[in-house]
């Protein structure tokens, strides 16, 4: 059975900080990873991919990946209070997903 | 900015009664996808869909579901005899190109089943 895990949270991250969510796979020929950001009642919304070992940045959003480890994790730097919403990972053409991280901003 | 449109946001039906959610992908785009949120729970992968067929289907998607692209713009989802469990949000999307797996979602169809 093919797994993504995601902690659930929440995670509680001071306005300005950094904002730090992970993700584990299980399927060792995953090939393509991605991050949605997914408001309460809204559709979600692509944020990040990442296809490669390292860093992939944009803006202030940073995508880490090792897959000798078998993780994937999204930085999000100088969290505002509009970051404050569930994030899902999703490997493999968005084929499996994580159940989310809830990530709440405090002003 | 182009989008996915879906229609109807809400649809309330009767267990065992058929439902059609329908789905308007962005314009230029080639594929075509079908995924459900149970609430509170993760986003599940339904189908895939190109140049007119089916390219993946997970196991929920089984006999009581249908894809259909009926005409240029809308993409189907057919649930042919719905059940207790079927109510979730029903996500539509699309992407580009065969190689791009960057997917724009729709704003979803909640779908009860009583």
């Amino acid at each position: 059975q093919k797994e993504v895990e995601q902690n659930s949270g929440p995670l509680s991250v001071p306005e300005g900080a950094i904002a730090s969510l992970n993700c584990t796979y299980s399927d060792r020929g995953s090939q393509s990873f991605f991050w949605y950001r997914q408001y309460s009642g809204k559709s979600p919304e692509l944020i990040m991919f990442i296809y490669s070992n390292g860093d992939k940045e944009d803006g202030r959003f940073t995508a880490q990946l090792n897959k000798a480890s078998q993780y994937v994790s999204l930085l999000i730097r100088d969290s505002q209070p509009s970051d404050s919403a569930t994030y899902l990972c999703a490997v493999s053409r968005q084929l499996i997903w994580g159940a989310g991280t809830k990530l709440i901003i405090k002003p | 900015e182009p989008e996915v449109t879906q229609t109807p946001s809400h649809q309330v039906t009767q267990m065992g009664q058929e439902v059609i959610l329908r789905c308007v992908p962005i314009s230029n785009h080639l594929y075509f996808y079908w995924y459900r949120q149970i609430l509170g729970q993760k986003v599940e992968f339904l189908v895939s869909f190109y140049n007119n067929e089916i390219s993946e289907k997970s196991e929920i998607f089984d006999d009581q579901f249908s894809v259909e692209r009926p005409d240029g713009s809308n993409f189907t989802l057919k649930i042919r005899s719905t059940k207790l469990e079927d109510s979730a949000m029903y996500f539509c999307a699309s992407s580009e190109e065969a190689r791009s797996y960057e997917q724009y979602f729709g704003p979803g169809t909640r779908l009860t089943v009583t």
